[in-house]
């Protein structure tokens, strides 16, 4: 079963600071790999999306890499701004789930960009 | 565009009482589905739909049942509710293997 996880859990940060944020996961063979940000009490907005023959993916301040061998994820932030404070999740669609689009989600790491 | 919307907001539920979530897109997307989001347990997939008239169990199915009868709406119904169902529920729809687009949200109380 595809597992993802995601460390730190929470980060905090100084404004201006460039900034990584993790994610592992168990099962190689995946479709794509997806980063999302989720705002309090608010729903999933989409920031990247990178397929599985892809090593990465920019939009503006933000690229995502993926080492799919290894099933590691990284989102990489530059000169990070108190605006950027929100739950960062990764997820991947895995190649084994039959029909459908599913993801498996990890469980987030809450970022605070601090002034 | 509206994108992906939620009926209710909030919903305070008594145990056994039964109540329908409302999904709605304007996007002409095909799949949908239907996520609850525990503390420390992330996204998990309820159920899902890859067209019109068709559905199909996630991860956590039991004590739900969906319907789509049409192509922008997907109903998630409990039947029966349990205080394990407490929760945030979020819908989503996605043209294909394509980007999946989330709506705000619902948060249910089961007392």
């Amino acid at each position: 079963k595809q597992e993802v996880t995601q460390i730190p859990a929470a980060l905090s940060v100084p404004e201006g600071e460039n900034l990584v944020l993790n994610c592992s996961f168990t099962d190689s063979a995946i479709y794509n790999l997806q980063w999302f940000r989720q705002d309090p009490g608010k729903g999933l907005t989409s920031l990247l999306l990178i397929q599985s023959s892809q090593r990465e993916q920019t939009s503006g301040r933000l690229n995502a890499s993926l080492d799919k061998s290894s099933g590691r994820s990284t989102l990489y932030i530059a000169a990070s701004q108190p605006g950027d404070s929100a739950t960062y999740l990764c997820a991947v669609r895995p190649v084994s789930t039959g029909g459908g689009n599913k993801l498996t989600f990890g469980t987030g790491t809450q970022l605070k960009v601090e002034l | 565009n509206a994108g992906v919307t939620q009926t209710p907001k909030f919903r305070v539920l008594k145990t056994g009482q039964s109540m329908t979530l409302l999904c709605a897109q304007d996007m002409n997307h095909e799949y949908m589905y239907w996520y609850r989001q525990d503390p420390g347990m992330g996204l998990r997939l309820i159920h899902y739909s890859v067209g019109e008239g068709t559905t199909a169990k996630g991860e956590v199915p039991d004590g739900y049942n969906v319907s789509r009868l049409k192509k922008q709406n997907f109903l998630l119904g409990l039947e029966s509710a349990a205080p394990s169902q407490t929760s945030v529920y979020f819908c989503a729809s996605s043209r294909g293997a394509d980007t999946q687009y989330f709506g705000p949200g619902t948060r249910l109380t089961v007392l």
